[in-house]
């Protein structure tokens, strides 16, 4: 399974974009790529999945260079509430999900 | 609709005794999931199952741990002997079929004393 890197933690103000970027050196062709974001006391939460490119959904955008060996989550215009851990994951395509998280990025957001 | 349930939230248990936590996951769904997540770190995967086959379980720490899902439906871990390592949070979560995306529970907060 692919290992992830991402930065332990980011500061950011309201209103400000944030943009998270994750390395996965190591992806095999038939990985995706996964954000989860996870509040305290609560389960992780699905945020956006992607395979190349560029995904948007109404939360995030998920840039993925050519290579896929990164990926950057975008926050536009992040909120209090978005201050949460993210999780970059990468696997599935086939078989079952095994999630394999790493440490994930603990956000900040001030006002 | 409703979304995958934990019970109980929180469970204190002292040094020795068994415990039962239980998931109901989203009606439907086909597939199952265990993870262990420790104080600070991410989600680490236990075990599957598959409607009511438990299809993997290369992840629950020692044979102390139990899973089960006898009818394809709702599901129980459950730990005897508890040691005060076990103390965690218990995440379930569930999806329409294997490949897809995981909906996860609030989890169970399991303290040993």
């Amino acid at each position: 399974l692919a290992k992830t890197t991402q930065p332990i933690s980011m500061d950011s103000y309201e209103g400000q974009e944030v943009n998270i970027t994750c390395s996965h050196n190591n992806i095999a062709t038939n990985d995706y790529i996964t954000w989860y974001q996870q509040f305290p006391s609560q389960g992780p939460r699905f945020i956006i999945q992607g395979y190349k490119t560029k995904v948007t959904n109404e939360v995030a955008s998920l840039f993925i260079p050519a290579d896929r060996k990164s990926s950057t989550l975008s926050l536009p215009r992040v909120s209090l509430s978005d201050t949460a851990v993210y999780y970059c994951l990468v696997g599935g395509g086939w078989g079952f999900q095994k999630l394999v998280f790493g440490t994930g990025t603990r956000l900040l957001v001030s006002p | 609709g409703a979304g995958v349930s934990q019970s109980p939230r929180y469970k204190v248990a002292k040094r020795g005794q068994d415990v039962a936590l239980r998931c109901d996951p989203i009606s439907g769904h086909v597939s199952l999931f265990w993870y262990q997540q420790a104080l600070g770190q991410g989600p680490e995967f236990l075990t599957y199952f598959q409607n009511e086959a438990q299809l993997d379980k290369s992840g629950l720490p020692s044979d102390r741990f139990f899973a089960e899902r006898p009818e394809g439906s709702v599901s129980t871990l459950k730990i005897q002997r508890t040691q005060q390592e076990d103390s965690a949070v218990y995440l379930c979560a569930s999806s329409k079929k294997e490949t897809d995306t995981q909906y996860f529970g609030p989890g169970t907060r399991l303290t040993v004393l």
